[in-house]
């Protein structure tokens, strides 16, 4: 069965400083991979996407992913953080065949001004 | 503007009660998902349908009911049989690569 796991359930940094959110997922077979963000009171929204090529994925909001096949993960990274992004941060696995996107448990970030 | 409506916002019901949440998107797209999120579990599947008068089980369907009779709607019913109904409820609808979330409804049961 398909699972996704995010390893940090609450990340604080202050502003300016650098974010690595890890998740890594199992599949046996080719996966799309995402990252939603949902920011306080506002809906899931799409940060980024990963179908093929190119594992360096840029997103949103200077927001980039990398897809490490043989490691199975797609962790999402920011140079520099701001207070703005102080929301919670989804992982999501789609495998070519399902219909349906797995979800991690979601990392909520603060980010202290 | 295009995108998904859930309605209501907020709903408080009695135990033993079922509620039915609605969902209505005017996107065009045939799949359509219903997602339950709790405080450390993420998200998590209930229903999806991704065609009319079709849907599929989720991960945790006990004590729920969807119907997709038109493409545009997709209403989920929490029954009483549901053992845990107070949750946070999303929906969302699908074209390839990528989901789009309702504002979502957020269900106490008292």
């Amino acid at each position: 069965a398909q699972s996704v796991s995010q390893h940090n359930h609450h990340v604080i940094l202050s502003e300016a400083a650098s974010l690595e959110l890890g998740c890594n997922y199992s599949y046996g077979g080719t996966v799309n991979l995402f990252w939603y963000v949902q920011y306080p009171g506002q809906h899931l929204q799409l940060l980024l996407k990963y179908f093929s090529g190119d594992p360096l994925v840029k997103g949103i909001k200077g927001f980039e992913a990398e897809f490490i096949k043989s490691k199975f993960s797609f962790n999402l990274r920011k140079p520099s953080v701001q207070w703005s992004d102080t929301a919670e941060y989804f992982c999501a696995v789609k495998g070519r065949s399902q219909g349906n996107l797995i979800f991690g448990k979601g990392t909520k970030l603060s980010v202290k001004p | 503007d295009g995108g998904i409506t859930q309605s209501p916002k907020y709903l408080f019901r009695k135990e033993g009660q079922n509620v039915t949440l609605s969902c209505e998107q005017n996107l065009n797209h045939d799949a359509m998902y219903w997602y339950r999120q709790d405080p450390g579990q993420g998200l998590r599947l209930i229903y999806y349908s991704q065609i009319v008068n079709d849907f599929q089980k989720g991960d945790i369907a006990e004590g729920y009911s969807v119907s997709r009779e038109k493409k545009e709607s997709f209403p989920l019913t929490v029954t009483s049989a549901q053992k845990n109904p107070t949750a946070f409820y999303l929906c969302a609808s699908m074209v390839p690569g990528e989901l789009f979330f309702g504002e979502g409804s957020r269900l106490t049961v008292l």
